[in-house]
């Protein structure tokens, strides 16, 4: 089976960075995607890693280690509207269905 | 980027009857399209992938007759629910790729409230 671990809720304050962790055991690996999902509305694409290391988006960040099987976002300069539910995505193959894990819900104070 | 357009937003319905959802690629060919749903803090779960000329591949323990999806063109597919029972009440999200699977436009989703 397919299976994704990533913490189920942060809090952060305002300004502050925070680093959303993401561990996956998959029968195979092409990329590590990361989701940005605000209450209500639809995900929406923010990041993807097919190779180890860091891409930077702005105040958002992704890495990926595939010999850990590990990835994190990184939001830096925390903004209110960062309060979200995040989830990490791996692609298994180049032509099967993203398998998701169950969400990060942060929560920005402040 | 890319846009995808999915409606109704919202639906509400008598038990028995039937709803259909339908998801749009707006400015781009999506030759597969993928449907989810989704409870309240819960994650992503996948019902099925669309594939536009052909069958549904739908997941394990989700009805195909219940949940027919038909991909009739590159940029429509449909998601029905026949016979909606209460328990099919929930967050239907459509979702596209633009070139490859690891990047996903999702429509804006629908809930279903069935009485």
């Amino acid at each position: 089976g397919q299976s994704l671990e990533q913490p189920s809720e942060v809090t952060a304050v305002e300004g502050a960075i925070v680093q959303i962790n993401c561990t996956y055991q998959t029968s195979g690996f092409y990329g590590l995607s990361w989701y940005q999902q605000h209450d209500g509305g639809a995900p929406t694409f923010l990041s993807y890693n097919a190779l180890d290391g860091l891409e930077e988006t702005g105040r958002f960040s992704s890495f990926l280690s595939r010999s850990d099987s590990y990835g994190y976002l990184l939001l830096q300069e925390l903004q209110m509207k960062d309060s979200a539910s995040y989830f990490c995505a791996v692609a298994v193959s180049g032509n099967t269905p993203l398998v998701f894990g169950k969400g990060t819900r942060l929560s920005v104070i402040a | 980027g890319a846009v995808v357009s999915q409606h109704p937003s919202w639906v509400i319905c008598k038990s028995g009857t039937s709803v259909k959802i339908e998801c749009r690629s707006l400015d781009f060919q999506a030759t597969t399209m993928f449907w989810y749903r989704q409870f309240p803090k819960q994650s992503l779960m996948l019902m099925a992938t669309s594939n536009e000329g052909s069958k549904a591949t739908y997941e394990q323990g989700v009805e195909k007759d219940k949940f027919l999806i038909n991909h009739a063109s590159l940029t429509l597919s449909t998601l029905t629910v026949t016979s909606a029972h209460p328990e099919d009440s929930s967050f239907y999200i459509c979702s596209a790729a633009g070139g490859s699977n690891e990047k996903l436009f999702f429509g804006s989703g629908t809930q279903l409230s069935v009485l």
